[in-house]
């Protein structure tokens, strides 16, 4: 059965640093999305990615973030100073019709 | 706005009781999609259903039925006779139509004790 995976399933970093976090989604999928979740907390959304731009993002999604589909077959998520407070959870989604699959998750842990 | 409550932090049943997790949303749109998904200690996130707004029936997969009630905007998830394997947090989510952001409740813990 076909399935979003992504990549690493652990990245530890320093404060200021920017990370990249990669998802392969779902081959025929066309609609791709980041949530994060901070420990314990809800899912949130940041952004979703449609027809190789941000179709929606949330007020989380500031200019630290950028998402890219770079070679059509990945779909990444740059953070491009990282904060404290963006130690999380990262879950890569896609979309076909209407069922919406998840990644297994990144976790991040900015020192 | 749209919103999805889920009251029900955390819920500790023995195994074999039924156990029913509230989910509640809010919306104008008169056209959206209804989720639950799980997600076990092991951390990932397994979609379990999807129902939309056109559709009231209600659904059964094997232990696990969905109930959903326009008039109260509720979309409640029951387990029956549940396992020990039923441990996990479920969330419950919201998508309006014509969008392409979920809207994710703040999930319901659920401890089934052996």
């Amino acid at each position: 059965e076909p399935e979003v995976t992504q990549t690493p399933s652990h990245q530890v970093t320093q404060m200021g640093q920017e990370v990249i976090l990669r998802c392969v989604p779902i081959s025929n999928h066309l609609y791709f999305y980041w949530y994060r979740q901070i420990l314990g907390q809800k899912v949130e959304f940041l952004v979703s990615f449609y027809n190789n731009e941000i179709s929606e993002k949330s007020e989380i999604f500031d200019d630290q973030f950028s998402v890219e589909r770079p070679d059509g077959s990945n779909f990444t998520l740059k953070i491009r100073s990282t904060k404290l407070e963006d130690s999380a959870m990262y879950f890569c989604a896609s979309r076909g019709d209407n069922e919406q699959f998840f990644g297994p998750g990144t976790r991040l842990t900015v020192l | 706005a749209q919103k999805v409550t889920q009251a029900q932090t955390e819920i500790s049943v023995v195994e074999k009781e039924d156990v029913t997790l509230d989910c509640v949303y809010e919306t104008r749109d008169t056209t959206y999609y209804l989720f639950w998904y799980k997600q076990p200690p092991s951390g990932e996130l397994v979609f379990l259903i999807r129902r939309n707004s056109f559709d009231e029936q209600n659904e059964i997969s094997g232990r696990y039925s969905w109930n959903f009630q326009k008039s109260t905007s509720s979309f409640n998830f029951t387990i029956t006779a549940s396992q020990v394997v039923d441990s996990a947090v479920y969330f419950c989510a919201l998508r309006v139509s014509g969008t392409y952001k979920y809207i994710f409740g703040t999930g319901t813990r659920l401890k089934v004790l052996a």
